[in-house]
């Protein structure tokens, strides 16, 4: 069974801080990573795909990587209005481009 | 550009009575549909997902069902909502190489 786990489940950071977040995963045949950001009562948004161990994807402060286990979002230098929830998924192959299994998400909160 | 809406925001029902939540999408064709269960302090689980009109396949047994009339148009209803049915309830689509994109969801409270 596909499993996901996402640590740590909250962080609180100062603005300015840098950190990173940690998605460990465990799937046969990975077929993307997904991290996705979720503020509170909204639907998640979508950030970045990782495929292969070594890949990195970089928006704004934020730096996503890819090894054969686990994932890090890297956050540098946050802002207050990066905090949200951040959500990992994974997809297993033979399945829909939609079915992730998803972690419980990090709750991350930068205090200005 | 595509969108997708979702209805309504915030629902407050009373355990036994019925559901439905629904959602369309715009600026595509044929997508990939799915409902996603989010419970609180858990992650998004996958509840349903829809390749065709009529195709729905479901992933968890539940009090729930999904049902697509049209092209664009996903629906989840019960018949007798439980407390174990409360959750933030979202909706999503793809289409074939692309990313999973969400809706805005529905706060659901049973009582």
């Amino acid at each position: 069974e596909d499993q996901v786990t996402q640590s740590p489940e909250a962080l609180r950071l100062q603005e300015g801080e840098s950190s990173s977040l940690n998605c460990s995963y465990t799937v046969s045949g990975l077929r993307g990573l997904f991290w996705y950001r979720q503020d509170p009562g909204k639907g998640p948004e979508f950030l970045f795909t990782l495929y292969s161990a070594g890949e990195e994807k970089e928006k704004e402060r934020l730096k996503a990587t890819l090894t054969k286990k686990e994932s890090f979002l890297h956050i540098t230098a946050p802002k207050p209005e990066d905090s949200a929830t951040y959500l990992c998924a994974v997809r297993a192959p033979g399945t829909s481009y939609g079915k992730l299994t998803f972690g419980q998400g990090t709750i991350l909160t930068v205090h200005p | 550009s595509q969108t997708i809406h979702q209805w309504p925001a915030t629902l407050v029902q009373p355990v036994g009575s019925p559901l439905s939540l629904e959602c369309t999408v715009e600026g595509t064709s044929n997508p990939n549909l799915y409902w996603y269960r989010q419970a609180a302090g858990r992650g998004l689980q996958l509840l349903f997902y829809s390749v065709g009109i009529g195709q729905i396949s479901s992933e968890v047994p539940q009090n729930l069902s999904a049902s697509r009339p049209q092209d664009r148009q996903f629906i989840l209803s019960s018949k007798k909502l439980l407390l174990s049915d409360s959750g933030f309830y979202l909706c999503a689509w793809s289409v074939p190489g692309k990313k999973l994109f969400f809706g805005s969801g529905t706060q659901l409270s049973v009582l």
